[in-house]
C-alpha cells in the first residue's frame, strides 16, 4: 500500500528565506507526483507536476525535484513571501491506478 | 468556465438527513474524481469516473454513499442517513485522461459538510 509522508507538519520562517518542503513515498512505482497549495477552507491549487521519468520541474520561484528510487520529492521555495503562507500537499499517482495518494501536508507560515 | 466548480460550497445538516453535492468538471475533461478531506489531513480518494462509467470505488465509500455522472458531464455525490463522522470537505477533481500525457488533476473549491 502506498503511503506518503510530509515532514515537517508545520514550518514558520521569516520573509525572504529560501525553504525546502519534503515528501516521501513508500512505493517507487509511481506514474507522477503533484505538489498542491491549499489555503484555509479552500480547494487545492496545482503547483507542479513531475512525471516519473523527470528529475525536476520549475515554475517561477518554485522548484520541485523527484528521486523515485529513494522515494523522495522536495519543493524548494525561493525568496519566500507572506503570500506563500498556506498548506502544501504532495500526492503521487500510482502506476496502473487513477487515484492520487496524498500526504498530510506541511502548514507553512511566512512571517513579515 | 475556466475551472472545476462545486455546489453548494457549504452544507449544514442534521444527523440522519440525506445530502447531495454537485460537481461540474472542466468542460473537455472526461475523468472526474471525488475525494474527502478531514481537518488536518490530506484528501482521501473516494471514487472516479471515466465519462459516465464509475470505474473505481474506495472502501471509504460505504453503502450510504452513491455517486453518479449520468451524461459524462457533471457528477453528483449523495450521502444518505448522514452521520457526524461524515463531516468533512468533499473535493471534486477532473482530468483529461488518455488525451493528456500527464493526466494532471485539477481540483474544485470543495463542499464543506457539517453534520450536527
Amino acid at each position: 500500500k502506498q503511503e506518503v509522508t510530509q515532514i515537517p507538519a508545520a514550518l514558520s520562517v521569516p520573509e525572504g528565506e529560501n525553504l525546502v518542503l519534503n515528501c516521501s513515498f513508500t512505493d517507487s512505482a509511481i506514474y507522477n507526483l503533484q505538489w498542491f497549495r491549499q489555503d484555509p477552507g479552500k480547494g487545492l491549487t496545482s503547483l507542479l507536476l513531475i512525471q516519473s521519468s523527470q528529475r525536476e520541474q520549475t515554475s517561477g520561484r518554485l522548484n520541485a525535484s523527484l528521486d523515485k528510487s529513494s522515494g523522495r520529492s522536495t519543493l524548494y521555495i525561493a525568496a519566500s513571501q507572506p503570500g506563500d503562507s498556506a498548506t502544501y500537499l504532495c500526492a503521487v499517482k500510482i502506476q496502473g491506478a487513477q487515484k492520487l495518494v496524498f500526504g498530510q501536508g506541511t502548514r507553512l507560515t511566512i512571517n513579515p | 468556465d475556466t475551472g472545476v466548480s462545486q455546489d453548494p460550497r457549504h452544507k449544514i445538516t442534521k444527523r440522519g438527513q440525506n445530502v447531495t453535492f454537485r460537481c461540474d468538471p472542466i468542460s473537455e475533461h472526461n475523468r472526474l474524481y471525488w475525494y474527502r478531506q478531514t481537518l488536518g489531513q490530506g484528501p482521501e480518494f473516494l471514487t472516479y469516473f471515466q465519462n459516465e462509467a464509475q470505474l473505481e470505488k474506495s472502501r471509504l465509500l460505504s453503502d450510504r454513499f452513491s455517486a453518479e455522472r449520468p451524461k459524462g458531464s457533471f457528477s453528483t455525490l449523495e450521502i444518505q442517513r448522514t452521520e457526524q463522522g461524515d463531516s468533512a470537505m468533499y473535493l471534486c477533481a477532473s482530468s483529461l485522461g488518455l488525451a493528456s500525457a500527464y493526466n494532471e488533476q485539477f481540483f474544485g473549491p470543495g463542499t464543506r459538510l457539517t453534520v450536527l
